[in-house]
């Protein structure tokens, strides 16, 4: 295992629900992310937290909201979501939080990933 | 606008063989170039890291050549397997600012 996990693995939910994914790192570092993986298209940075703040919003649509409560976790609220929102969801993280890292200079541990379908 | 191409059709070769997978890009000049593995189902796994100012990188099988002239990577594993099928996704990221963005990724079947 890569030291990140996700939680959960399958999350299938309506138009109206509100549901959270969660991301727990076991490996000390200090940068999270979230990456959203559509079928036939690229990953999608979403969003990045450095040593807990938030220092890249992609212009993520507003019913995606993250959290990053600890250097350990990072959870990704989801409500009113579209079933074009349909995706797997992957988590990362990497040790260092520097800008050399943000710019991609150091490498990235990803999550086995949450497969969401919206209704 | 910035653009990183990855051959979006499956390479399909004999156990044994070199696969050789592309890796170009458009309006970009990045510092940085890494390869991941991703399996069905599963994060993508890191490979391999290579700087601009480097021009070839090898780790066991695997070798990844930088080209900057060229805007180009290229991404060998010698004596292929069947178990080093799966999808390779190259990535680039440029100096501070620049987010690490990656390409669509190259499906990799290597048959018996």
């Amino acid at each position: 295992e890569t030291g990140v996990t996700q939680t959960p693995r399958h999350l299938v939910m309506g138009m109206t629900n509100k549901k959270s994914l969660k991301c727990e790192q076991h490996l000390g570092h200090n940068a999270m992310y979230w990456y959203k993986q559509s079928a036939k298209k690229p990953l999608e940075l979403m969003f990045v937290y450095s040593l807990e703040e938030r220092v890249e919003n992609n212009s993520v649509p507003s019913r995606f909201s993250p959290e990053c409560p600890n250097s350990s976790h990072l959870f990704l609220h989801l409500h009113t979501l579209q079933p074009e929102d349909s995706a797997l969801y992957l988590c990362a993280s990497s040790q260092e939080a520097g800008s050399e890292a943000l710019s991609g200079g150091v490498k990235l541990f990803f999550g086995s990933g949450t497969q969401l379908s919206v209704l | 606008s910035q653009k990183i191409e990855q051959n979006s059709e499956a390479l399909n070769i004999q156990e044994g063989k070199t696969a050789t997978l592309t890796c170009n890009y458009t309006n970009y000049s990045p510092a940085y170039l890494q390869w991941y593995r991703q399996d069905p189902g599963r994060g993508p796994v890191f490979l391999l890291l290579i700087r601009e100012n480097e021009k070839e990188k090898r780790k066991e099988r695997l070798k990844v050549t930088f080209d900057t002239t060229l805007k180009q990577s290229l991404f060998h594993i010698t004596a292929s397997q069947p178990a080093d099928s799966a999808t390779y996704l190259c990535a680039l990221g440029g100096n501070a600012g620049n987010m690490l963005t990656f390409g669509g990724g190259t499906r990799l079947m290597v048959k018996p």
